[in-house]
């Protein structure tokens, strides 16, 4: 079983729609994670972090952590075609390093 | 400010022969990281050094892999000899550790060994 899993996708939304990501992993040592978006040809971008129960939002993304069922998303409302991407879920722990990342989601988002 | 820089960002070479890949990470980043990312096995990490030490080197295929960071700007990757299989793109990334996990990617390296 990887430690990170993603929702493999392809995941198609119209634009202006929302598009929910989703995450599971399986160490209960992972205190933070991550949401990476990585367009086709380039290097991966941070885009949200999250360490806390609950929801954080930054402008139209919204991501949410339940440490209980080890489950974290990506929301991201009014969808544009410039957030088709994949997007990389990641976890990790404060005490080392390294992160693991999912397989990563592709989102197209179409006119 | 500078992100991190990798060097070359496209090698052509041919099975058996010796790569080496760069990377300068950002100032002040007392984490490094070396990825591997291919379509099938998606974003791998090789190693990572924490104040230019090798900390954790599990994820380095074989013997042929090896890295170095000789100082706080400077590390490599080498593959020797190199196989077609290796084929891929490395990635390079930094952190501090004052917000620790929280890592910058280089632009990366496309390594084609025919």
């Amino acid at each position: 079983q990887k430690e990170v899993e993603q929702n493999s996708g392809p995941l198609s939304v119209p634009e202006g729609a929302i598009a929910s990501l989703n995450c599971t992993y399986s160490d209960r040592g992972s205190q933070s994670f991550f949401w990476y978006r990585q367009y086709s040809g380039k290097s991966p971008e941070l885009i949200m972090f999250i360490y806390s129960n609950g929801d954080k939002e930054d402008g139209r993304f919204t991501a949410q952590l339940n440490k209980a069922s080890q489950y974290v998303s990506l929301l991201i409302r009014d969808s544009q075609p410039s957030d088709s991407a994949t997007y990389l879920c990641a976890g990790g722990s404060t005490s080392y390093g390294k992160l693991t990342f999912g397989q990563g989601t592709i989102l197209t988002v179409h006119p | 400010d500078a992100g991190v820089i990798q060097s070359p960002r496209h090698e052509v070479t041919e099975m058996g022969q010796e790569v080496t890949l760069r990377c300068k990470p950002i100032s002040g980043h007392d984490y490094l990281f070396w990825y591997r990312q291919t379509m099938m096995r998606g974003l791998e990490l090789l190693i990572y050094f924490n104040n230019n030490v090798p900390i954790d080197d599990s994820g380095m295929p074989e013997d042929r892999f090896s890295a170095k960071m000789p100082n706080a700007s400077f590390s490599t990757l080498k593959i020797q000899p190199s196989e077609p299989r290796d084929s891929a793109v490395y990635f390079c990334a930094s952190t501090f550790r004052g917000v620790v996990n929280e890592q910058y990617f280089g632009p990366g390296t496309r390594l084609t060994v025919t």
